[in-house]
């Protein structure tokens, strides 16, 4: 069974500070997602990475592929309230049309 | 804007009492899926469908079904709602994935409240 596992699970931060979220797994993916959920509402994606090694970046986040394909990370600089959120990643396998959600990251981050 | 839509946003309903949950895209994705989510964890799949093609994940119980009667809609069906069903229902789409990467768009979720 694929497994994504996050940390930390919950991050409680000022606005300013910096932090970094991980998702591990034993599996290799053939691509991983990042999203975003606010309360009440529907996770939205925030990329898509696919190559070993790929670093992308969207503003103040920025996002880095393992080069296995086994794990990534999510870094956010100078965190702002609005980042508040439960992050989640997701791994594709490639094979099935499922993806396989990690286990979530709530961050809060306070004025 | 193209998009997933979810209707409604809140729904009540009584134990037993029989509950459909609506989903419409406007983006044209072959797939699409319905997750139900409980505080704070992650989505769980409940099943999805490829085009017509219905696949039911082992552990969803069969008091939900589903129905798809167009590549726009797609129902969620729960014959006979029980306390531990309350949660929030998640559609999501995805486009053929021939050549292409799992990347699901989410509407904004149905959070079911059962009394």
């Amino acid at each position: 069974t694929q497994l994504l596992e996050q940390s930390p699970q919950f991050l409680s931060i000022q606005e300013g500070e910096n932090l970094t979220v991980y998702c591990n797994s034993s599996s290799v993916f053939s691509s991983l997602q990042w999203y975003r959920q606010e309360p009440g509402e529907g996770p939205v994606l925030l990329v898509t990475v696919v190559t070993g090694g790929e670093v992308k970046k969207l503003k103040r986040l920025t996002f880095q592929f393992g080069d296995a394909r086994k794990d990534s990370s999510l870094h956010i600089t100078a965190a702002q309230t609005g980042d508040t959120g439960l992050y989640l990643c997701a791994g594709d396998d490639g094979r099935t049309d499922k993806l396989i959600f990690g286990t979530g990251t709530r961050l809060q981050v306070f004025p | 804007d193209a998009m997933v839509i979810q209707n409604p946003r809140y729904q009540v309903t009584q134990f037993g009492k029989p509950v459909t949950l609506s989903c419409s895209q406007t983006l044209n994705h072959n797939v699409m899926y319905w997750y139900q989510q409980k505080s704070s964890q992650a989505p769980k799949l409940l099943f999805h469908y490829y085009d017509k093609d219905f696949n039911n994940e082992a552990d969803t119980p069969d008091n939900f079904q589903s129905r798809r009667p167009n590549t726009s809609f797609c129902f969620l069906d729960i014959r006979s709602p029980g306390l531990g069903d309350a949660a929030m229902y998640l559609c999501a789409t995805s486009r053929d994935l021939a050549g292409g990467f799992n990347e699901q768009f989410f509407g904004p979720g149905t959070r079911l409240t059962v009394l």
